[in-house]
């Protein structure tokens, strides 16, 4: 059974650092493209960033270019999403979430999520 | 950066058909995927590439995609439908994945 439990979520102030972390479990990770999809509260699905298999190629959305990065490390079956300089427009729940191999274009399994707070 | 417009929201009568648009530029030359999200839980994935189904998904969620709109329609519609529906794209030109904005069914 595919497993994505995500985890460092916590209330943070303006301006502040944060780092989440997805375990990943029931599936080979290091074959599979991952992402991070947020949701403030009351508001819809936005994607946040993207890493492919290796790690060598990443992609992030203009809201969070040059203050996120999205990393994994493949031997211990994890994903991260490392936030700096953060806005009180961040605060959202955070979604680790699995490519589908074959259609990378395609989310196919989700985490629960892990609330983020950044106080103003 | 690329943009999918949804309706806020769709009422439907229970055994009837909800029919939810995703509207993009040029959307009918991209693979569209709908999400169901329910009230405090992950989203799960209910048609993918415009019109194929997941396994577990019942045969009445279905799929279209053409032009410029693509379409979720859910037939036979029961209470347990009820639930936020997402749709998803990926622009090769940005390489960013995009949602819709989201379409609250709300079944009478």
């Amino acid at each position: 059974e595919v497993q994505l439990v995500e985890s460092g979520g916590g209330l943070v102030q303006r301006g502040g650092s944060l780092r989440l972390s997805c375990a990943a479990s029931g599936f080979t990770f290091s074959r599979y493209w991952m992402h991070w999809v947020r949701q403030a509260p009351g508001k819809g699905l936005v994607w946040v960033s993207r890493i492919s298999s290796d790690g060598s190629s990443t992609s992030n959305a203009d809201s969070v270019k040059g203050r996120f990065t999205i990393s994994r490390d493949n031997a211990n079956n994890t994903l991260y999403l490392q936030m700096n300089s953060l806005r009180a427009e961040d605060t959202a729940v955070y979604f680790c979430a699995r490519a589908a191999e074959q259609l990378v274009s395609l989310v196919d399994y989700w985490g629960q999520g892990t609330l983020v707070t950044v106080s103003s | 950066s690329y943009v999918l417009t949804q309706p806020p929201s769709v009422s439907v009568a229970p055994g009837q058909t909800a029919r939810i648009t995703c509207g993009g530029n040029n959307i009918g030359s991209k693979s569209v995927h709908w999400y169901q999200q329910k009230p405090g839980q992950a989203p799960v994935l209910v048609v993918y590439d415009d019109s194929d189904r997941p396994s577990g998904i019942p045969e009445r969620f279905s799929g279209s995609n053409s032009g410029n709109t693509a379409t979720l329609t859910i037939s036979r519609v029961e209470a347990g439908d009820e639930a936020d529906y997402y749709c998803q794209v990926w622009d090769s030109s940005s390489d960013q994945y995009v949602f819709g904005t989201g379409t609250k069914v709300t079944v009478l």
